[in-house]
């Protein structure tokens, strides 16, 4: 099981921030949470991970709710190619990733 | 280099040919992983090997064997597919299977089975 639910898809318009929500509301004390996006026919790509402190690299922004039952994945501002299916991963030592259906970002001109 | 790379990008055989994937990473990484996907679906884990010991085998079917022939290399052969088993194959790595950390993805391999 994924252990996450994501909205199927989302529209964005370019140069405007991108917010994908995730509610894992069955998330254990020791799982972080991960998000991968995968662009049209290419592998999954690392994004940026989080255990409860919100988090920032140089592609998005990662904030968890105080109780972890959710998080958001900021895009700061979305171009054309961040259009790409998004996926929300909770992980801990002794599990594999399993990928959920994601959401589908369209980046609109 | 934190690239995983994956040969051939595009595969078509027949269901009597036996044909082999191949992927490779020099990350120093010491677990690998086989996913498939199908189109408009998530990545589905096949297997993981850990310190080139194949640790899971997600109840995949004997028809694809895969091997690990050092700690750079991974290979996924298959025998006897099915058009079914059309899809993306999807290599990737980590520092250590069943620890905290990213998953380093190849492109895939487009498979073709008529």
């Amino acid at each position: 099981d994924a252990k996450t639910t994501q909205p199927t898809s989302m529209d964005c318009a370019e140069g405007r921030a991108a917010n994908l929500p995730c509610n894992h509301s069955t998330i254990s004390g020791n799982e972080y949470v991960y998000w991968y996006r995968q662009i049209h026919s290419q592998g999954p790509q690392y994004i940026i991970h989080g255990l409860k402190n919100n988090e920032t690299n140089e592609m998005a922004s990662l904030i968890i709710t105080e109780d972890r039952k959710s998080s958001t994945l900021i895009l700061p501002h979305a171009t054309l190619r961040d259009t790409a299916v998004y996926y929300c991963i909770v992980n801990n030592y002794g599990q594999n990733f399993v990928f959920g259906p994601g959401t589908r970002l369209s980046v609109l001109p | 280099d934190t690239e995983v790379t994956q040969t051939p990008k595009h595969l078509v055989m027949g269901m009597t040919n036996k044909k082999s994937l191949k992927c490779e990473q020099h990350m120093g990484h010491r677990a690998m992983y086989w996913y498939k996907q199908k189109a408009k679906k998530p990545p589905e884990l096949m297997f993981v090997y850990s310190y080139e010991k194949l640790s899971i085998n997600e109840s995949v079917p004997s028809r694809f064997s895969p091997e690990c022939p050092n700690s750079s290399l991974l290979n996924l052969h298959l025998h006897a597919l099915q058009p079914e088993d059309s899809a993306l194959y999807l290599c990737a790595s980590s520092q250590r299977h069943r620890e905290t950390g990213e998953l380093f993805f190849g492109e895939g391999s487009r498979l073709t089975v008529l």
